[in-house]
């Protein structure tokens, strides 16, 4: 089975400040792991992926995350938020090993930047 | 590259009613996924179609909702006989083949059941 966790329900942080948005995960092979982003009322838009490779993945919008074997995690990050980055982020993982597993969803974490 | 096309944005229906759910996918994606948003909550996976084949539907209903994806046309997600608790966002996305590929959503079909 796998899983995905994101322990943060809500995550405040002032303009220009760092953020980190955390997710664990859980998976019997080979994570494939990705992060999207939720604005209100739309669906949701890719931000990265990691699949093989460098542990720091860039993505979209200034965007990265740090794939981390020994903690199960891949925390998203950014080094100066804007308050146009408030939305709903939400992290997911596949078990790269299978022929076919679905996507699993993490429940979301609403960031919040506060002007 | 036209995106994932959901139609309606939104649908309203009286209890009883049944709801039709449209979804055309990415031009080059094989592989559609229907995924049901409550408020205040996660995505929820409902069912996983190639072109004429469900591969999984773990998390679709056992009464009432159904799903298919012609060998022509758009994927159709259908619930028969609506409840209050269908009222949901239900987003539809697509992917290549391969499974490392990212999936795109389209923009949601929001239902509300009057």
């Amino acid at each position: 089975a796998q899983s995905v966790a994101q322990p943060e329900d809500q995550v405040n942080v002032a303009e220009g400040n760092p953020l980190t948005v955390k997710c664990t995960y859980s998976v019997s092979g080979n994570p494939y792991l990705f992060w999207y982003v939720q604005y209100p009322n739309r669906g949701l838009q890719f931000l990265l992926k990691y699949i093989t490779g460098d542990n720091l993945v860039k993505g979209s919008y200034g965007f990265e995350a740090e794939f981390n074997k020994s903690q199960t995690s891949f925390h998203l990050k950014k080094p100066s938020a804007l308050v146009s980055d408030s939305a709903l982020y939400f992290c997911a993982v596949r078990d790269g090993s299978l022929g076919y597993q679905k996507v699993t969803f993490g429940t979301g974490t609403k960031l919040q930047v506060i002007p | 590259n036209a995106g994932v096309m959901q139609n309606p944005r939104h649908l309203v229906r009286r209890r009883g009613q049944e709801a039709r759910l449209r979804c055309s996918p990415m031009k080059g994606h094989s592989h559609v996924y229907w995924y049901r948003q409550l408020p205040e909550e996660g995505l929820k996976f409902m069912v996983y179609l190639q072109k004429e084949n469900i591969i999984d539907e773990s998390g679709m209903p056992k009464e009432r909702f159904s799903a298919e994806f012609p060998k022509e046309g758009p994927s159709i997600l259908r619930i028969q006989q609506v409840v209050r608790g269908d009222s949901a966002a239900y987003f539809c996305a697509s992917s290549r083949l391969e499974v490392y590929n990212e999936q795109f959503f389209g923009p949601g079909t929001r239902l509300t059941v009057l």
